[in-house]
């Protein structure tokens, strides 16, 4: 069992660039979350997703992010035209079941936008 | 206000001391993580509480829900102990998402 896969673990973009991240749930993890830690600053939730479905995007940017969890294949959470405010460590969890049980957190993406 | 709140934000102690850091939140929960992060690493769940007390080797985790309080020991504590450490909690009308504290950094001196 490997665990939440994020990756990449490291991704420098230029400001207008795309950034896109990944993350592959735990074996049996239906439920995706993903959070953003900004330089100095705690965890802060942005969107929870189940398969196909995106259950609560309270904590998205209202342009430029956008998430998605197909049916097969990973959670992506993609960043459109990076600024440099989009600097930050991307987390991904995942749990089996709607709420606390099981919650596991990935190793995080880096982003750093040059 | 935060939701929740951690104190120290800063805590230094020496090899061996006794360790205890603690988490106040506003909210009904359904439940309590405590989490550690290694500076640039990922996030590990250390416990997740509901109610009452949990240990595991030298962490010792309990939760007073009525007080809405939580704290988290080290015994014996060690130089690898040193990391950031978060309380977060899971609001009873948040879904399934996580509200975290600013985190508790802690360095073990040998």
């Amino acid at each position: 069992n490997a665990g939440v896969m994020q990756n990449p673990r490291h991704l420098v973009r230029r400001r207008g660039q795309e950034a896109r991240l990944r993350c592959s749930p735990m074996k049996g993890h239906s439920h995706v979350y993903w959070y953003r830690q900004l330089p100095e600053e705690g965890l802060k939730f942005m969107v929870y997703l189940q398969k196909e479905n995106i259950i609560d995007e309270s904590g998205m940017p209202k342009e430029r992010f956008s998430a998605e969890f197909p049916k097969e294949g990973p959670s992506i959470l993609r960043i459109q035209q990076v600024v440099r405010g989009d600097s930050a460590a991307y987390f991904c969890a995942s749990s089996p079941v709607r709420g606390p049980y099981g919650y596991t957190f990935g190793s995080g993406t880096r982003l750093t936008v040059v | 206000k935060n939701e929740v709140e951690q104190s120290p934000q800063n805590l230094t102690a020496q090899e061996g001391e006794f360790i205890t850091i603690n988490c106040s939140y506003s909210v009904g929960i359904s439940a309590l993580h405590w989490l550690q992060q290694h500076p640039g690493g990922g996030i590990v769940s250390l416990f997740m509480l509901s109610s009452g007390k949990k240990k595991h080797g030298r962490l010792i985790a309990t939760i007073n829900i009525q007080e809405k309080h939580s704290s988290l020991h080290i015994t014996a504590s060690h130089p690898r102990d040193s990391a950031v450490y978060i309380c977060a909690v899971m609001g009873e009308t948040s879904g399934s998402r996580l509200t975290f504290g600013e985190g508790t950094q802690l360095t073990v001196n040998p």
